[in-house]
């Protein structure tokens, strides 16, 4: 089945800086990779995400980029500021079959921004 | 419109009890899953649906059971409960054809002792 590795595992910076979490996948046939924000004590909630037929996505301070030859995608985060710190997610969501929609995760970023 | 419901958000169960998660979403997805969170860690597939009638088993189904018997309900069944169950566990939902964004339950923190 799907593999995600996601890097780093803990990331701190300053408020303003930017703020780059990489994720490799196994399964070529992945096509929907979203990107979720989970705050401490509550829920994830998706902020991103980006399909195969496309190569980079930008949402304001948020952008992801997709390599499929390489299968690794990127979030980055551009301007941090302090409400940004929380637990980020990778995940790929595998097509065809009965595993289509079937989203495995990455195993988390803790970003910390230091005002 | 509720999203996605989870309950209880809390219980204690002591080894070798039984309980039953229950989880409700009004969106009319027709994907389900069941997700375990243990601390610092991510997100465990243990089961999910495609539809009513039909479930599959994810990364850590052992020790659990799952039925969906209507579009809307998903509950997850521990039957002997152990302490390596402790974990935080999140239902979600998606719509499958367009392969979209899974909205997640508020959690339920389960300690076994």
């Amino acid at each position: 089945g799907e593999n995600v590795e996601q890097h780093p595992s803990t990331l701190s910076v300053q408020e303003g800086d930017s703020a780059v979490i990489k994720c490799t996948y196994s399964d070529s046939a992945s096509n929907y990779f979203p990107w979720y924000k989970q705050e401490l004590g509550k829920r994830p909630q998706l902020i991103i995400d980006i399909r195969s037929n496309v190569g980079e996505k930008k949402d304001q301070r948020i952008a992801v980029t997709l390599n499929k030859t390489a299968k690794h995608f990127s979030l980055h985060i551009t301007e941090t500021q302090p409400e940004d710190s929380a637990v980020y997610f990778c995940a790929a969501s595998l097509a065809g079959g009965t595993s289509y929609g079937k989203l495995t995760f990455g195993q988390g970023t803790i970003l910390t921004v230091h005002p | 419109n509720a999203g996605v419901t989870q309950t209880p958000k809390f219980r204690i169960l002591k080894i070798g009890q039984s309980m039953t998660l229950q989880c409700t979403q009004d969106m009319n997805h027709n994907y389900m899953y069941w997700y375990r969170q243990d601390p610092g860690m991510g997100l465990k597939l243990i089961y999910y649906s495609v539809g009513a009638g039909i479930t599959d088993k994810g990364e850590v189904p052992n020790g659990y059971n799952v039925s969906r018997s209507t579009t809307e309900d998903f509950p997850l069944r521990l039957e002997l409960a152990a302490p390596s169950q402790t974990s935080v566990y999140f239902c979600a939902s998606s719509y499958l054809q367009m392969n979209t964004e899974a909205f997640f339950g508020q959690g339920t923190r389960l300690t076994v002792v």
